[in-house]
């Protein structure tokens, strides 16, 4: 059973698409971190949410908690945004998403 | 702030050997927790402490694997012995209470 749930899998754009990765979970959550991971790289934490929307350059994350649902959308998406970005919940402990694979193709 | 720092970044070891993983979590930070991942099972808990105790070690494989607070600013993760299959990338990550994580840069591990 898992917690938290991510689509699509995989992802390829091209250079400039709005893109969208959706997570849902089923437990119960004090925030929700968006994390990013490049190939080969280490893991950053994009967003952390508990509430409503947040900002940051072209990245954009909400979170539904009544529908247990985030969001976090690429808009005007480039091939440096190429990179596995994974939902986590923060619950009684962390509960990781299995990851979005994102490729962004000039 | 220097972030969580973890070593060694890469070791290469032959199967029954003694492994040690390392990690200095962010000053300040009350949470520390280890991760492996791998292609097959994605990210998974190994162990947390808060406060130098360990919490939760339930994602811990087996006997072979052990972790180590012994301060705010060291924790270690060995496994002894080591098998192929303990290969993956083993990560550090701490936060304060309530605030975002940290993840180090990983200890990628290869058993031979």
């Amino acid at each position: 059973k898992n917690e938290v749930e991510q689509s699509p899998q995989n992802l390829t754009a091209q250079e400039g698409e709005f893109i969208t990765i959706n997570c849902s979970y089923s437990v119960g959550i004090s925030a929700l971190h968006w994390l990013q991971q490049h190939p080969g790289g280490g893991i950053v934490s994009l967003f952390m949410l508990s509430s409503g929307k947040k900002k940051h350059g072209r990245l954009i994350a909400t979170i539904n908690i009544q529908e247990k649902h985030s969001s976090l959308h690429i808009t005007a998406s480039h091939p440096r945004d190429s990179a596995v970005y994974i939902c986590a919940v923060d619950g009684n402990q962390f509960y990781f998403g299995t990851g979005t694979s994102l490729t962004v193709i000039p | 702030d220097a972030g969580v720092i973890q070593s060694p970044r890469h070791e290469v070891t032959e199967m029954g050997q003694e492994v040690t993983l390392r990690c200095k979590p962010i000053s300040g930070h009350d949470y520390l927790f280890w991760y492996r991942q791998t292609m097959m099972r994605g990210l998974e808990l190994l162990i947390y402490f808060n406060n130098n105790v360990p919490i939760d070690d339930s994602g811990m494989p087996e006997d072979r694997f052990s972790a180590k607070m012994p301060n705010a600013s060291f924790s270690t993760l060995k496994i002894q012995p080591s098998e192929p299959r303990d290969s993956a990338v083993y990560f550090c990550a701490s936060r304060r209470t309530g605030n975002t994580i940290y993840f180090g840069e990983g200890s990628w591990l290869t058993v031979v």
